[in-house]
């Protein structure tokens, strides 16, 4: 049973720059893995940012990256907005399957 | 554009059944993979199932197998999970979605577009 661990919450200044990463117990994330990020603010529907690690959609701002670093996968955001303040999911393919991590709530402060 | 519709969700008591429906437009249908996606209230997300773009391959995720079943019907652009045996612990508002690759792998390569949801609570 694969488990996909993400960071619970991190906080981050109007401007600055934060990465969450997303990490497997079933060894290093790779782009086999292919990676998704989402976004889900409170009472919508979940939007998507990221996929197969490094694709952007055509709605995704400039200002979110996906990429691996280490054996993780990351999705890093630069010159955060207020507006970004939110939850965050990866989605990891493993093994005939798809699994969410719990999330990353992410504070604008 | 793109546009995901659910519905079908409702009460349900344990043990029953419910068919989940999703009705897609704004891109050509058969040449995409789709997903039931789930979120329990006040918790994640978790994926559920996919079904390729032509119908021939399905994945679930553990905890469903045996007792869900995604299809699809291609002639009416129409994505369905029949839900049987539930379970208290498979309240949640469904989610369809749909993969962002054409004619992609069997097991796809995520999510793009949503619908807005149906909600399901399973309780006597």
């Amino acid at each position: 049973q694969t488990v996909v661990t993400q960071e619970p919450s991190v906080t981050v200044s109007p401007g600055g720059t934060v990465t969450l990463t997303c990490a497997s117990n079933t060894g290093a994330v790779t782009s086999g893995s292919s990676a998704n990020w989402f976004q889900q603010k409170p009472g919508q529907v979940p939007r998507s940012l990221i996929w197969l690690t490094t694709n952007k959609h055509s709605w995704t701002p400039a200002r979110f990256s996906g990429s691996l670093v280490g054996d993780k996968a990351a999705l890093t955001l630069s010159g955060v907005r207020p507006e970004d303040e939110a939850d965050y999911y990866c989605l990891l393919y493993s093994g005939g399957a798809w699994v969410f991590g719990g999330g990353t709530r992410v504070t604008v402060l | 554009q793109v546009q995901l519709v659910e519905s079908g969700g409702g009460v349900v008591q344990p043990g029953r059944s419910l068919r989940l429906s999703c009705a897609a437009s704004g891109f050509t249908f058969n040449t995409y993979g789709m997903h039931w996606v789930r979120q329990a209230p006040g918790k994640g997300l978790e994926w559920v199932a996919i079904i390729s773009y032509d119908g021939s391959k399905t994945y679930y995720t553990d905890s469903v197998k045996g007792r869900f079943t995604i299809s699809r019907d291609n002639s009416d652009n129409t994505l369905h999970l029949q839900m049987n045996s539930l379970r208290a612990e498979d309240t949640a508002v469904y989610y369809c979605a749909k993969d962002p690759l054409k004619f992609g792998y069997s097991f796809g390569h995520g999510l793009d577009y949503w619908g807005q949801g149906t909600p399901v609570a399973v309780s006597s």
